[in-house]
């Protein structure tokens, strides 16, 4: 079976600063990984994914994302954080050998951009 | 393109009562898509359906939730009688056939209920 964790529900940062979200999977195949972004009142949108080939993935708004397998992660970074980017940010897995996949998502993490 | 649009935005209703859902994925999309999120939680697949057929289905709670999805477009999810622990948002997704596996979800602005 395969699982995501999120580490930290809440996550605040300056405005320009650093943004890292963390996520470690769980999966006994090579998973398909993704961040999704929820913006207030508004529907998950794909930030990101990861399915095969380079490791490091570039999505929308800045921000990028590396498979590492041997730390069994996916964390999402972003150099400078912007006012916009606060949202609530879910990590997914899925498994690409499965006809019946279905995506797992994890549980959220809440980011706060403090002026 | 218009989005996946999903009605009411908000519902409140008494326990059991019943209540129902409705979305409209993107035009062209196979794929439908009913998620159950909880406050603070990630969302968790009801059922898929590709086209008219529910094809996962093992997490809809048959007792008192049952979606259609007549002539493979429209979609609804239904719940009767509801209950307390029902309150959340259901968001409804929609993908083209081939991108199922893939991650790549259309998701609705998501119907909240609250049930009192």
């Amino acid at each position: 079976a395969q699982s995501v964790t999120q580490l930290g529900s809440h996550v605040s940062v300056s405005e320009g600063a650093l943004v890292l979200l963390r996520c470690n999977y769980s999966s006994s195949v090579p998973p398909y990984l993704f961040w999704y972004v929820q913006y207030p009142n508004q529907g998950l949108q794909l930030l990101l994914k990861y399915t095969t080939g380079a490791t490091l993935v570039k999505g929308i708004n800045g921000f990028e994302a590396e498979f590492k397998k041997s730390e069994t992660s996916f964390h999402l970074t972003k150099p400078s954080a912007h006012m916009s980017d606060a949202a609530e940010y879910f990590c997914a897995v899925s498994d690409p050998n499965s006809s019946a996949s279905k995506i797992i998502f994890g549980s959220g993490t809440r980011l706060s951009i403090r002026p | 393109e218009a989005g996946v649009v999903q009605s009411p935005r908000y519902k409140i209703i008494e326990k059991k009562q019943p209540v129902a859902f409705w979305c409209n994925p993107i035009s062209g999309h196979n794929t439908l898509y009913w998620y159950l999120q909880n406050l603070g939680q990630g969302p968790e697949l009801l059922i898929r359906y590709e086209n008219e057929e529910a094809v996962d289905d093992s997490q809809l709670p048959k007792d008192r939730f049952s979606a259609e999805r007549l002539k493979g477009v429209d979609s609804t999810l239904k719940i009767q009688p509801a209950e307390l622990g029902d309150s959340a948002v259901y968001l409804c997704a929609s993908s083209p056939r081939d991108n199922y596996n893939t991650g790549e979800l259309f998701f609705g602005e998501g119907s909240r209920l609250t049930v009192l």
